[in-house]
């Protein structure tokens, strides 16, 4: 079965600095990406994904994961953080080869913005 | 709005109640899950249902039963709650195989065992 590790637990930054969020999984043949983000009690939404063909991907408000077969990460980044990026980011896989039909999280990175 | 509907938001329990947990979706999806999700823990699969008909285990199903009433409907039941299950529940809706695809979550439920 699959796992996804998010290193990080907790990530603070200040505003306008870049931001790195680590996340690797567990070695398959192949594998579906995703990022997910989480706004104070809010449910999750759906950031960005890999599911084939061009290895970084990009959300639309400024992030992008490059998808990294050797290294088995998704590592997802932002070259500028606003206050209102501060959110929890799940990374999560599935793995379509197995026929289990449902997303493996990992623990979960909050990102704290500072002014 | 399209979407999951999860009810209640909140709930307190006490020890050995029993409740279920709703939740319903209008986007005609075929697959529904339940997750629940703890500090440092990340999301933990429930159970889910590929199709209407199915359902099946997922990580930590102990303590927990489903039902999938129809395509739209797939609730969670504490038969008979316990401390332990104080968490946030989410449910979430894919398209058939739409594990590959993403999910939709709705806003969850809060559910404290005292």
């Amino acid at each position: 079965a699959q796992s996804v590790t998010q290193l990080d637990s907790q990530v603070p930054v200040f505003e306008e600095a870049p931001v790195e969020l680590r996340c690797n999984y567990s070695s398959s043949v192949s594998v579906y990406l995703f990022w997910y983000v989480q706004y104070p009690n809010q449910g999750l939404q759906l950031l960005l994904k890999y599911l084939s063909g061009s290895t970084l991907v990009e959300s639309i408000n400024g992030f992008e994961a490059e998808f990294n077969k050797s290294q088995t990460s998704f590592h997802l980044r932002k070259p500028s953080v606003h206050i209102s990026d501060t959110a929890e980011y799940f990374c999560a896989v599935s793995d379509p080869d197995t026929g289990r039909r449902a997303l493996t999280f990992g623990s979960g990175t909050r990102l704290q913005v500072q002014p | 709005n399209a979407g999951v509907t999860q009810t209640p938001k909140f709930q307190v329990l006490k020890t050995g109640q029993s409740m279920t947990l709703q939740c319903a979706q209008d986007m005609n999806h075929n697959s529904m899950y339940w997750y629940r999700q703890d500090p440092g823990m990340g999301l933990r699969l429930i159970y889910y249902s590929a199709s209407e008909g199915t359902t099946d285990k997922g990580e930590v199903p102990n303590g927990y039963n489903v039902s999938r009433l129809n395509k739209r409907e797939f609730s969670l039941r504490l038969e008979s709650a316990a401390p332990s299950q104080t968490s946030v529940y989410f449910c979430a809706s894919s398209e058939q195989g739409g594990a590959n695809y993403g999910y939709t979550f709705g806003s969850g439920t809060r559910l404290t065992v005292v």
